[in-house]
């Protein structure tokens, strides 16, 4: 069984810039939740989607946004890049059958983010 | 919201160590999940504990709620242990987020 994959693995942008990352969760997960993770804050909630609707939201400003397909794959965009963007992000997967706090989570490997 | 707070933030143990990793957190929860970061960045899930103890091998991990702390035992260490061990725990509020503590960095030297 596959695990939850992210693409691309690395990405360099300039500021001003948008970026679109993808996440395909594990065969059978509908819960995908998006976290970033920096050296100075850590891992922080950015949203989480179930059945392609938007569920739960983190404290992140609105040039950061995301969809689910009806295959449960999910993208996140981060529009105007700024330096402080620079992160790796990571999306993880769950059945979504109830709250994803009650469920394991399962991350990807993340798309390391560089905004010059 | 919940706080997560972790001990020690560094370890150094030669292989064949034990250790214990500890997770404080401020509030009672109903989900408590221990994860391995490897050098790649990957978070694997290693326990969802939210009390009690469970095992996997040379991991154990145990979960007192009534006193807000959870343990993760590593039992004679190997290098594939090296990486970050993370905590997490629902954030409280009716938010539907995992709040991660800072972490432990684990070096296990050959």
């Amino acid at each position: 069984k596959a695990g939850v994959t992210q693409t691309p693995r690395y990405l360099i942008k300039t500021r001003g810039q948008q970026v679109t990352l993808s996440c395909s969760p594990i065969s059978g997960h509908r819960s995908v939740s998006w976290y970033q993770q920096t050296p100075g804050q850590g891992l922080q909630f950015l949203f989480e989607y179930f059945s392609e609707t938007q569920r739960n939201k983190g404290n992140f400003p609105g040039r950061f946004s995301g969809r689910q397909f009806s295959n449960s794959r999910s993208e996140m965009n981060v529009s105007t890049l700024e330096l402080g963007d620079s992160a790796l992000y990571l999306c993880a997967s769950s059945f979504g059958q109830g709250s994803p706090l009650n469920e394991k989570l399962f991350f990807g490997s993340g798309t390391q983010l560089s905004v010059l | 919201g919940i706080q997560v707070e972790q001990s020690p933030p560094d370890l150094i143990l030669q292989e064949g160590a034990n250790s214990t990793l500890r997770c404080n957190f401020s509030d009672s929860v109903n989900n408590l999940q221990w994860f391995h970061q490897n050098p790649w960045g990957q978070l694997i899930n290693l326990f969802y504990i939210p009390s009690g103890t469970k095992q996997n091998g040379r991991l154990s991990a145990t979960t007192v709620a009534t006193e807000r702390y959870s343990l993760l035992y590593i039992s004679s260490s190997q290098t594939t242990d090296s990486g970050v061990y993370f905590c997490a725990a629902p954030g409280g509020g009716g938010s539907e987020k995992l709040v991660f503590g800072k972490g432990t960095k684990l070096t296990v030297n050959p």
